[in-house]
Order: structure tokens, then C-alpha cells, then sequence
């Protein structure tokens, strides 16, 4: 599985737009990014997936380049709550031997 | 999504006991669960896959007689920390993948080995 790269940390005001940027320059045709998130001493929690077109859901936005070598998970309106460790990851499908690789993340604060 | 749970969600050991920390898929019957570890202040490490009805398989440098799995039913996987010493203290964390593909978490148990 393709490795992602993101900032350590990083500040965002109370609610404002969160956007978090992933590199993934080495991703393949069939892998898809993946965005999880771990508020402290809880398991991760999903948050959204895409391939290759811009998705949404009720939690936040997927941004991926036309090239697929980047994405940017956006918050739109973030919360105190949404402190936390995004992690961006990129997995082939399960049936292709695809495995969730955790990295480092980038550790979100959320400031009032 | 998929609903995950653990038990327990803590447990206190002394070392040289074994520890049996359980993993359930509450609304989906699950034929692959995983395991991973958190150490403090650092990320999730896959430790195993988990077949139904088929034995685990284990990332690199994982012992596999240490950290026993068992996956006897579609909702069920448990994991056996053998002789636990203090070094296995940690945060494990069981997640199940759903019709979807996508993979979902149980909320994690602290193993504490004094």
C-alpha cells in the first residue's frame, strides 16, 4: 500500500473551515484514500473514502487532485470536538490484500 | 457503519498472567477482523488479521504463540495476550470490515501489566 505524508499539527479557529492536506504521490489506479479520525483514548472513527471524484458526506469533504497524487479532508465548520489525529490513508479493496496502515496523522486543534 | 465492541474496556494484570480481551461485530457478521496496538503518543500498529474459521495471520514480528486469536463465530474474535509482561501494556483496538469495504473500530482496551 501506497504511503501518505501530512503535517504533524495544525491550529484551526472554532468554526472555520479545517482543511487537511495528504500526499500520496505514490498512490496506484485501483487504491482509494481513506480519512479516519482518533479523539484521544478512543478507537479511530471513519470518516470518508473516495477514489477519484470528490465526495461528501455529513461529517466533512474529500478533496482528491485530478492526478490522485493529493487530497484535502475539509471540516467545514469545525468544533472543539473535532479535536483530534486525522489519519489519511491509502488501502487497495480488502479483496485485493488490501490492509489499513496507520502513519502518523496530523493532530488537529481546535481553538476557541 | 458497522457497530464494534470490546470487553473490557480496561483491564489490570499482573505479569505473567494471560489476558483475554474480546471483540464483537454487533450488527454485521463479520469473516475478517483485525488487531492493532497503540503505544502512547504513537499510532496504530496492525498486529494480525482474523479469519473466521481459519487460523490468523500476523504482521512481521508479531508472535503469534504470544498473542493468541481466535475467531470462532461471525460476530466474535478474541485476543489472548499469554504471560503478559509490562512491556505489553498497551491500547488494543479490534475493527471489522463491512459489506462496504470500509473498515470500522471497536473503542479500544487498555492493558495495564504491573
Amino acid at each position: 500500500d501506497a504511503k501518505t505524508t501530512q503535517p504533524p499539527s495544525m491550529d484551526c479557529a472554532e468554526g472555520r473551515a479545517a482543511n487537511l492536506p495528504c500526499n500520496h504521490s505514490t498512490i496506484s489506479g485501483n487504491e482509494y484514500v481513506y480519512w479516519y479520525r482518533q479523539i484521544h483514548s478512543q478507537g479511530p472513527q471513519y470518516i470518508i473514502h473516495g477514489l477519484k471524484n470528490n465526495e461528501t458526506n455529513e461529517m466533512a469533504s474529500l478533496i482528491i487532485t485530478e492526478d490522485r497524487k493529493s487530497s484535502t479532508l475539509i471540516l467545514p465548520h469545525a468544533t472543539l470536538r473535532d479535536t483530534a489525529v486525522y489519519y489519511c490513508i491509502v488501502r487497495v479493496p480488502y479483496n485485493q490484500g488490501g490492509k489499513l496502515i496507520f502513519g502518523q496523522g496530523t493532530e488537529l486543534s481546535v481553538k476557541p | 457503519g458497522a457497530v464494534v465492541s470490546q470487553h473490557p474496556s480496561r483491564v489490570i494484570c499482573k505479569s505473567g498472567t494471560s489476558v483475554k480481551i474480546e471483540c464483537r461485530s454487533l450488527d454485521f457478521q463479520a469473516t475478517t477482523m483485525f488487531w492493532y496496538r497503540q503505544f502512547p503518543k504513537q499510532s496504530l500498529m496492525l498486529m494480525a488479521t482474523s479469519n473466521e474459521g481459519s487460523k490468523a495471520t500476523y504482521e512481521q514480528g508479531v508472535e503469534k504463540d504470544k498473542f493468541l486469536i481466535n475467531h470462532a463465530s461471525l460476530t466474535l474474535s478474541t485476543l489472548t495476550v499469554t504471560s503478559a509482561h509490562p512491556e505489553d501494556s498497551s491500547f488494543y483496538i479490534c475493527s471489522v470490515t463491512s459489506s462496504t469495504d470500509t473498515q470500522y473500530f471497536g473503542p479500544g482496551t487498555r492493558l495495564t501489566v504491573l
